[in-house]
């Protein structure tokens, strides 16, 4: 079954602190692939997409996420966090059907 | 430019009764999606359409019925309401080719007594 998979249900990181959050999914045919957020009592904004080309990504508030076909991740990244970054992150893919499929969030939490 | 507009923004229900959700989308995109989504649970599709009066179940479409009579409009019906359905619905629509983005309305928050 096509499935995708975020290990990480809340990560708690100090301000100006890196993070990475993790996704991955089970599948060997061409996906695309969408990382979205969610600021609390609001719906979910796009943050990045991968579809073909360079495997580093680049997207909105400073965020990238790396593609690895070899690993099926597409794990997102930011070198140093703020305050307003607090929000869920969802990891999204199209494995080549009408639907997106999510993973279950990860809950970002800043430290000041 | 409103994009994805959902009505209402919050509504209370009591056990049996019914209701209908409201999404309107403004950028002639061709695929629009009905979601759930629960704590710990993700988002969990409901129905969705690929065109005008077209519809499809998605992964949780049990007591859900949806209608697409118009491009720019797609509703979410509940029959009988159960305290189960109480949840945040979210409305989302895209483009027609496969890399394209979900475009997501504000949501509706539904509390089922």
């Amino acid at each position: 079954a096509q499935s995708v998979t975020q290990l990480d249900s809340q990560v708690p990181v100090f301000e100006e602190a890196p993070v990475e959050l993790r996704c991955n999914y089970s599948s060997s045919v061409s996906v695309y692939l969408f990382w979205y957020v969610q600021y609390p009592n609001q719906g979910l904004q796009l943050l990045l997409k991968y579809l073909s080309g360079s495997t580093l990504v680049k997207g909105i508030n400073g965020f990238e996420a790396e593609f690895n076909k070899s690993q099926t991740s597409f794990h997102l990244r930011k070198p140093s966090v703020h305050i307003s970054d607090t929000a869920e992150y969802f990891c999204a893919v199209n494995f080549g059907n009408e639907k997106l499929t999510f993973g279950t969030g990860t809950r970002l939490t800043i430290i000041p | 430019n409103a994009g994805v507009t959902q009505t209402p923004k919050f509504r209370v229900l009591k056990t049996g009764q019914s209701m209908t959700l409201l999404c309107a989308q403004d950028m002639n995109h061709e695929y629009m999606y009905w979601y759930r989504q629960d704590p710990g649970m993700g988002l969990r599709l409901i129905h969705y359409s690929v065109g005008e009066g077209t519809t499809a179940k998605g992964e949780v479409p049990d007591g859900y019925n949806v209608s697409r009579l118009k491009k720019q409009n797609f509703l979410l019906g509940l029959e009988s309401a159960a305290p189960s359905q109480t949840s945040v619905y979210f409305c989302a629509s895209r483009k027609g080719n496969r890399n394209s983005p979900l475009h997501f309305g504000n949501g509706t928050r539904l509390t089922v007594t």
